[in-house]
C-alpha cells in the first residue's frame, strides 16, 4: 500500500463545475497538507498549505482536511479551462523537516 | 511568493557526456533544496536532499556518483548528471525549502541524451 494515494483521473468536468479533487494517506503522523497545480512540462506550483485538520480557503479554492479519517480533499469552484493542470497532493510529518510524500496527481480537463 | 529557477530549460546531449542543471532561489535564501525527477504523467520522485554546505542525502536507490549534487550557496544548488545515457532521459525539478515544509518548485529542466 502506497503512503499517499490519489486516482490519476483523468477527470474532465465542463467550466463552471465544482471540482473534488481527494487524497487518501495511511502515515498517521502527517501533520501538514499541501496541493500543487502542474502544468504540463513545468514545475509544481503551490496553491494550497495547511496544517493539521480544518479547513482553508483561497480565493476559489477550498482545502479540507479529516486526520481522523487520513484524508484531504481540494475543492475547486468555478472551475475555468485554465484551471486545466495536474493537481498533486503532498504531506510530510511534524517535529522538523520530513521530505514531503507525494500522490501520483490527479489530471484535471476543464473544457468550455 | 517565493521564485525558484532553474537552467537550462531543455537540454540534449550525447550518451557519455555530463550534463549540468542549476537550480537557483531568486529572491530568498534556501538552506535545504531538493532534486526530483519525473517520468511522463508520473508524479515526482525525490532523488536528494541538499543543504548549504553539507553532501546531499540521497534517496534509496539514486547513484550519489551518477548525481552530484552541490549545494555551495544558499541561492544556488547544481546537479550534474554524470557520464549520461539515454535511461536518464527525463524531467528534473529542483525546489527549494521555505519555513519548515513549503517548497517552491523550479520550472523544471528536460534532458534528453541521445
Amino acid at each position: 500500500q502506497k503512503e499517499v494515494e490519489q486516482d490519476p483521473g483523468p477527470l474532465s468536468v465542463p467550466e463552471g463545475a465544482i471540482v473534488s479533487l481527494n487524497c487518501t494517506y495511511s502515515n498517521s503522523a502527517f501533520q501538514y497538507f499541501m496541493w500543487y497545480r502542474q502544468y504540463s512540462r513545468k514545475g509544481p506550483e503551490l496553491l494550497m498549505y495547511t496544517y493539521s485538520s480544518g479547513n482553508k480557503e483561497d480565493g476559489r479554492f477550498t482545502a479540507q482536511v479529516d486526520k481522523s479519517s487520513k484524508y484531504i480533499s481540494l475543492f475547486i469552484r468555478d472551475s475555468q479551462p485554465s484551471d486545466s493542470a495536474t493537481y498533486l497532493c503532498a504531506m510530510t510529518e511534524g517535529g522538523g523537516y520530513n521530505k514531503l510524500i507525494f500522490g501520483a496527481g490527479t489530471r484535471l480537463a476543464v473544457h468550455p | 511568493g517565493a521564485v525558484v529557477s532553474q537552467h537550462p530549460s531543455r537540454v540534449i546531449c550525447k550518451s557519455g557526456t555530463s550534463v549540468k542543471i542549476e537550480c537557483r532561489s531568486l529572491d530568498f535564501q534556501a538552506t535545504t533544496m531538493f532534486w526530483y525527477r519525473q517520468f511522463p504523467k508520473k508524479s515526482l520522485m525525490l532523488m536528494a536532499t541538499s543543504n548549504e554546505g553539507s553532501k546531499a542525502t540521497y534517496e534509496q536507490g539514486v547513484e550519489k556518483d551518477k548525481f552530484l549534487i552541490n549545494h555551495a550557496s544558499l541561492t544556488l544548488s547544481t546537479l550534474t548528471v554524470t557520464s549520461a545515457h539515454p535511461e536518464d532521459s527525463s524531467f528534473y525539478i529542483c525546489s527549494a525549502r521555505v519555513g519548515f515544509h513549503e517548497q517552491f518548485f523550479g520550472p523544471g529542466t528536460r534532458l534528453t541524451v541521445l
